[in-house]
């Protein structure tokens, strides 16, 4: 597609509920990125795959977090037994990941998670 | 670790007025940095980038960026703000293979 695309665009579930954020990067970026807005906020780095594999999960919160990648395209973020406090808009974002250029993400619309 | 200051919370201009935002980077190595920019209900696209070379950084829709390594700062300016630059900024550095690292952002309303 065009561009990065994400589903769904908003999301309510319960406490305690496991979720599925997905993510479409660009045709072609090999590398994709996984951050987490609260209000007020900066975007908050969680994970960066090249590839099929995790180069860099830092940023996820805790073992309640988990995101994949199984073929090196589309990537889907997993969160289990959801918090009140895990309410916040994920973004994806996705870069050529090589070179220069490589450093130039572009982002989705976002994931408006609500945690009730 | 890297982090990234921006010193402005919310900025309110008339328009035809200058603009120049704060940013303060933290980092000892080589950096790339960025400006990001978030229309009301749309999603973050890319103002501009500097990677090396010239220090003043030319993006789009006539805003500008100075990068001055001896004061690790990244201030982005635009000389007249218009009405349509109503938006949220985000300054962004990434040092060298670390993650890229945003700021907490800056409200801009232009008043026509």
């Amino acid at each position: 597609g065009a561009g990065v695309s994400q589903t769904p665009s908003n999301k309510v579930t319960e406490k305690g509920k496991y979720v599925e954020l997905r993510c479409d990067p660009i045709s072609g970026h090999t590398a994709l990125y996984w951050y987490r807005q609260s209000l007020g906020q900066g975007p908050e780095f969680l994970i960066y795959f090249q590839g099929t594999g995790a180069a860099d999960d830092s940023g996820l919160p805790n073992d309640r977090f988990f995101a994949v990648r199984p073929e090196g395209s589309v990537s889907t973020l997993k969160i289990q037994r959801t918090e009140r406090g895990d309410s916040a808009v994920y973004l994806c974002a996705s870069s050529l990941g090589m070179g220069l250029a490589g450093n130039e993400q572009f982002f989705g619309p976002g994931t408006r998670l609500t945690v009730l | 670790a890297q982090s990234v200051s921006q010193h402005n919370h919310h900025v309110i201009l008339s328009e035809a007025a200058s603009l120049e935002l704060g940013c303060n980077y933290s980092y000892g190595g080589t950096v790339n940095l960025f400006w990001y920019v978030q229309y009301p209900g749309q999603h973050l696209q890319l103002l501009l980038k500097y990677f090396s070379g010239d220090p003043l950084v030319k993006g789009i829709k006539g805003f500008e960026a100075e990068f001055i390594k001896s004061k690790f700062s990244f201030n982005l300016r635009k000389p007249s703000v218009q009405w349509s630059d109503t938006a949220e900024y985000f300054c962004a550095v990434k040092g060298g293979y670390q993650k890229v690292t945003f700021g907490t952002g800056t409200k801009l309303q232009v008043i026509p």
